[in-house]
């Protein structure tokens, strides 16, 4: 099983200021099939990135992600209010599945 | 539009079994997998295993082998996931997502959630 680390646990930022996410693995993502997903409170969580570095339908262009082998990053250049939530990543498509324990993006 | 919708909260019994529904909508539902993802409050998500709706194949991830259970009602077009043996330590939020073998795009649509609750 591939274990992903994400730091940091929390990020306290202000609005406007640049966030940056990471999500590394015990072991190479195949394929770099690894997407980035934003959870808000009581919600499902919405996906962001896939593919490491391709934005899903109807996300802002301040997100983008980066990243291979076991180092991915999530940035967003100029944080909104709305966008403060927990982030997850997650490694998909051969069957065996994981998530990271996500990082909290919080208002300072 | 593209949706998925799930069915209501549950509490049930430890030794109980739950079958949560996941409604399909707006998309051909034998061209994807629906996959199972829980949540307990506080936690990060945890993959449980997926379904392909066309052919009804399934994977359970080990930890749950045994227990679950993931079925479609291509008729209808629901996916089902039944969990049995229940214990407090399954309380959580059950989502079913889809995900397209075809486009690799993660979890592209998730439902709303399912609040499955395990107490004596």
């Amino acid at each position: 099983e591939i274990v992903l680390t994400q730091s940091p646990g929390t990020l306290s930022l202000s609005p406007g200021e640049r966030a940056t996410l990471s999500c590394r693995a015990s072991q190479s993502v195949s394929s770099n099939y690894l997407a980035w997903y934003q959870q808000k409170p009581g919600q499902a969580p919405r996906l962001l990135i896939y593919g490491a570095s391709s934005r899903a339908a109807d996300i802002p262009d301040r997100f983008s992600g980066s990243g291979s082998g076991t180092d991915f990053t999530l940035t967003i250049s100029r944080v909104e209010t709305e966008d403060f939530a927990v982030y997850y990543c997650h490694q998909y498509g051969y069957s065996r599945d994981t998530f990271g324990q996500g990082t909290k993006l919080e208002i300072k | 539009q593209v949706q998925l919708a799930q069915s209501g909260a549950e509490v049930k019994k430890p030794g109980a079994s739950v079958k949560v529904s996941c409604k399909a909508s707006g998309f051909t539902f034998t061209s994807d997998d629906i996959e199972w993802v829980r949540q307990a409050t506080g936690q990060g998500p945890e993959w449980m295993g997926w379904m392909n709706l066309n052919s009804g194949k399934t994977y359970y991830v080990q930890k749950f082998q045994g227990r679950v259970s993931m079925t479609r009602d291509t008729s209808t077009t629901t996916a089902y996931m039944e969990l049995s043996s229940l214990r407090a330590e399954d309380t959580a939020v059950y989502y079913c997502a889809r995900y397209r073998p075809e486009i690799r795009n993660g979890f592209d649509i998730w439902g709303q959630g399912t609040m499955v609750t395990v107490s004596s």
